[in-house]
């Protein structure tokens, strides 16, 4: 079955400290991943995406996340982060196909210090 | 219009009541999701329509829940009987090139 784990229940950092956040899925096939973020009080945006070609895909505000097929990974990281970075973040996965539906894992919420 | 609109914004209903929440989606997509949120949590997939057809509804949790979407634009998740358990967050998305935009969601509470 298809399914997103994410083991950081809650992260909290200073500012301008590096961050990597932990996404595993499982999936019989080919698969799209996604970052998306949701700040307080707002609706869930996309961060990044993987469909195909290069495991490192970069997203906006300094984001990036690598895809590593062997470890069914796809984590989320930034150098250095910002207040502005807090959220609640989360991993989605969904098959290759059009037929395929896109599930979330339970999600990241990082507190950035000021 | 600009973005996904959903409606109500929040809905209180005693138990057993029937809710409708209606979900407008972008102009042109042609998936439209469903999602549950509670708090704290991810959204937890209920349904998905391409055009008009219910490609998957396997998320939804009894035969209370029910979504259409007949023209293929706006589409309507149905609660009938409501439960307290059914309080949470409902969030539409309609997505393009598999990318989902989230509406505001509905906020239901039943009482």
């Amino acid at each position: 079955a298809q399914s997103v784990s994410q083991h950081n229940h809650h992260v909290i950092l200073s500012e301008a400290a590096s961050l990597e956040l932990g996404c595993n899925y499982s999936y019989g096939g080919t698969v799209n991943l996604f970052w998306y973020v949701q700040y307080p009080g707002q609706h869930l945006q996309l961060l990044l995406k993987y469909f195909s070609g290069d495991p490192l895909v970069k997203g906006i505000k300094g984001f990036e996340a690598e895809f590593i097929k062997s470890k069914f990974s796809f984590n989320l990281r930034k150098p250095s982060v910002q207040w502005s970075d807090t959220a609640e973040y989360f991993c989605a996965v969904t098959g290759y196909s059009s037929a395929s539906k896109i599930i979330f894992g339970s999600g990241t919420r990082l507190s950035i210090r000021p | 219009g600009a973005g996904v609109s959903q409606s109500p914004r929040y809905k209180v209903t005693k138990r057993g009541q029937d809710v409708a929440l209606r979900c407008d989606p972008i102009s042109g997509h042609v998936s439209l999701y469903w999602y549950r949120q509670a708090l704290g949590q991810g959204p937890e997939f209920l349904t998905y329509f391409n055009y008009e057809a219910q490609q998957d509804k396997s998320g939804l949790p009894n035969d209370r829940f029910s979504a259409e979407r007949p023209e293929g634009s706006i589409s309507t998740l149905t609660i009938q009987r409501t439960e307290q358990r059914d309080s949470a967050m409902y969030r539409c998305a309609s997505s393009s090139e598999m990318e989902l935009f989230f509406g505001e969601g509905s906020r239901l509470t039943v009482l």
